[in-house]
């Protein structure tokens, strides 16, 4: 166990919709990371919060935004869902922000758009 | 730019004979190397990393990689493979400090193991 919780473990939603998934970092662990895997573009980095802040972003849509919270639970907003946001979506948590810690990852939570 | 490369989209191995999943890469500055495990629905586990000294790695579950500067490598080997084994295999690897400010984890396509009986 990683001790990193994401819920929910499955959603299901149609086109053009909005939801909300929800990590819990390992206690400890000041870094949240956000990754979306899928078949064909493998492991995405989508955005990193450190101790609140925003740390570094990657191939992030326009249509999705996330935040960390003072007691450092974070949440990934994806909205105007299309049938390509269809995937594995993990949080990640680290003790450090700067990457030369390892990551610790949860279960995924897996989003189907019909 | 930055890159990593797992040659190898799928690794077949006898159980009890030896493994090895590749990893060439491509940063600036001395880098970060780290392997990870994801067994099927289940989150990516970290099985070991290269900062500094040693070049060769020891992890978790008899795993060890090593690190080799003038091929650019970070292979992943495995003296006797079991069934367990089977799984896809993350490389990813960091700039190090001396790299100036991009030092975001870039992560390999993966590498499916699979260890037959």
């Amino acid at each position: 166990d990683s001790g990193v919780t994401q819920t929910p473990k499955h959603l299901i939603t149609a086109t053009g919709q909005r939801v909300t998934l929800r990590c819990s970092p390992r206690s400890g662990d000041l870094s949240v990371y956000w990754y979306q895997q899928s078949l064909d573009q493998g492991l995405q980095f989508l955005i990193q919060y450190y101790n609140g802040e925003e740390r570094a972003k990657g191939n992030i849509l326009e249509r999705f935004s996330a935040q960390q919270f003072p007691d450092l639970h974070s949440e990934l907003n994806l909205s105007s869902l299309e049938l390509g946001d269809s995937a594995l979506y993990f949080c990640a948590s680290s003790v450090g922000g700067r990457g030369d810690s390892p990551l610790h990852f949860g279960n995924g939570t897996r989003l189907t758009v019909t | 730019a930055q890159s990593v490369a797992q040659p190898e989209d799928q690794v077949n191995v006898a159980e009890g004979n030896p493994l090895t999943v590749k990893c060439t890469y491509s940063v600036s500055g001395n880098p970060y190397l780290f392997w990870y495990v994801q067994y099927p629905n289940r989150g990516l586990q970290f099985l070991l990393k290269y900062i500094t000294g040693d070049n060769l790695v020891k992890g978790s579950y008899g795993f060890e990689a090593e690190f080799n500067k003038s091929q650019t490598s970070f292979h992943l080997k495995k003296p006797s493979a079991l069934v367990s084994d089977s799984a896809l295999y993350f490389c990813a690897v960091r700039a190090g400090l001396n790299a100036g400010n991009n030092r975001k984890l870039i992560w390999g396509l993966g590498t499916s193991l699979a260890v037959n009986p």
